[in-house]
């Protein structure tokens, strides 16, 4: 069965800083592999989808996240951090498309002005 | 469009209770899904529907029940509520290959 590891549950950077936050995904065929972000009280939002073709996938809000087979990862990183970026990041795993998604245990990202 | 719309936003449930929790999308969207949110553990699937009329388990499904009988609904019913099973809970649809659309949540609390 597949699973995803996020390593790090709080991650805090300044204003304009290098945001990366860290996905390990575990699958035993070829995965397809998410970014959601959740703002509090709310629902979530795809960032951005992985599915086959380029591994470096571009999603909304300016992040993006390149998936890396030998390393069974997909980290999610953005080249300047705004305030608005502070939530609660999720990166999940699905083997049959989205419909069978698992989530890792989130991301909190804290943005400092 | 409303998208997947979930009902009750709260509710407050006492142990051995009973109730369905409500999901309806109107996007004519195949594939539907139960998820359930607790601090630290992230988003865990509860059940699955790929159409009417077949669901299937996911990761947590005891103490759970579903039924798809048309395309639109995919209600969550709890027979006997636990203090376990206070949560968070989503519902989401998405269709072959498209992107998952998700509710905005049901905040359940058993006491």
């Amino acid at each position: 069965a597949q699973s995803v590891t996020q390593l790090g549950s709080h991650v805090s950077v300044s204003e304009g800083a290098l945001v990366l936050l860290r996905c390990n995904y575990s699958s035993s065929v070829p995965p397809y592999l998410f970014w959601y972000v959740q703002y509090p009280n709310q629902g979530l939002q795809l960032l951005l989808k992985y599915t086959t073709g380029a591994t470096l996938v571009k999603g909304i809000n300016g992040f993006e996240a390149e998936f890396k087979k030998s390393e069974t990862s997909f980290h999610l990183t953005k080249p300047s951090a705004h305030m608005s970026d502070a939530a609660e990041y999720f990166c999940a795993v699905s083997e049959y498309n989205n419909n069978d998604m698992r989530f890792g245990a989130g991301t909190r990202l804290t943005v400092k002005p | 469009n409303a998208g997947v719309t979930q009902t009750p936003k709260f509710q407050v449930l006492k142990t051995g209770q009973s109730m369905t929790l409500q999901c309806a999308q109107d996007m004519n969207h195949e594939y539907m899904s139960w998820y359930r949110q607790d601090p630290g553990m992230g988003l865990r699937l509860i059940h699955y529907s790929v159409g009417a009329g077949i669901t299937d388990q996911g990761e947590v499904p005891n103490g759970y029940n579903v039924s798809r009988s048309t395309t639109e609904d995919f209600p969550l019913r709890l027979l006997s509520a636990a203090p376990s099973q206070t949560s968070v809970y989503f519902c989401a649809s998405s269709s072959e290959g498209g992107r998952a659309f998700f509710g905005q949540g049901t905040r359940l609390t058993v006491v």
